[in-house]
């Protein structure tokens, strides 16, 4: 089945500093959305998306379906933004969303 | 609008008994998933419904574990004779329009822990 590799597993940051997550994806894929899961455990939609360049606030997405990667950028970042960023694709001709290891972000005031 | 939820929020049972565990989609979301998060496996896909179709069971463990959505809405996963490798956050997600090319959006979650 499809592998999709998150990195890197763990990023330790400073309030302010920028950041940038990776998701590679073995094989091509339908859908594609990033998560950022919260210390309750809820999934928490950030973005979805199969190709092309989003922007929501301090967020912005990338994903270039043709290399088969997606990157996820993080500016300014806050406290608040810690917890587990999680990239989840669906295979072509699948339903399911497969999900990465994660990326565990760690913001200190 | 309301998001999806399920409940229990948080289930203790014994090794050996039956759980039930609860999801009400989003109003209008055809797609219904259920997922389980644990330690050693991470996320992972256990069923899909999608309207009226044969739901995809591919992702179930064992036989122990069924699910079943009434009228198109509400699903309930049940797990029989549970065991402690069953201890994980069972999430349910739902999704518009019938193909992959939407977006799922998930609930809490359900904490399960066997004793």
């Amino acid at each position: 089945g499809i592998q999709v590799e998150q990195s890197p597993p763990d990023l330790i940051l400073q309030e302010g500093a920028n950041s940038t997550l990776r998701c590679n994806f073995s094989d091509s894929v339908n859908n594609l959305q990033w998560f950022h899961q919260n210390p309750w455990g809820q999934l928490i939609n950030l973005f979805y998306i199969p190709s092309g360049t989003k922007q929501n606030g301090r967020l912005s997405a990338t994903t270039v379906a043709t290399e088969r990667y997606s990157l996820l950028y993080i500016s300014s970042s806050q406290t608040t933004d810690s917890g587990v960023y999680f990239c989840a694709v669906s295979p072509q001709g699948a339903q399911k969303l497969v999900f990465g290891q994660g990326t565990r972000l760690t913001i200190n005031p | 609008g309301a998001g999806v939820s399920q409940s229990p929020s948080n289930k203790v049972t014994e090794k050996g008994k039956d759980v039930e565990l609860r999801c009400d989609p989003i109003s209008g979301h055809t797609a219904l998933y259920w997922y389980r998060q644990s330690l050693g496996q991470g996320l992972e896909f256990l069923i899909y419904f999608q309207g009226n179709s044969a739901p995809d069971k591919s992702g179930l463990p064992s036989d122990r574990f069924s699910a079943e959505r009434t009228g198109g809405s509400v699903s309930t996963l049940t797990i029989q004779r549970t065991q402690q490798e069953d201890s994980a956050v069972y999430l349910c997600a739902s999704r518009p329009g019938y193909t992959s090319y939407n977006e799922q959006f998930f609930g809490p979650g359900t904490r399960l822990t066997v004793l």
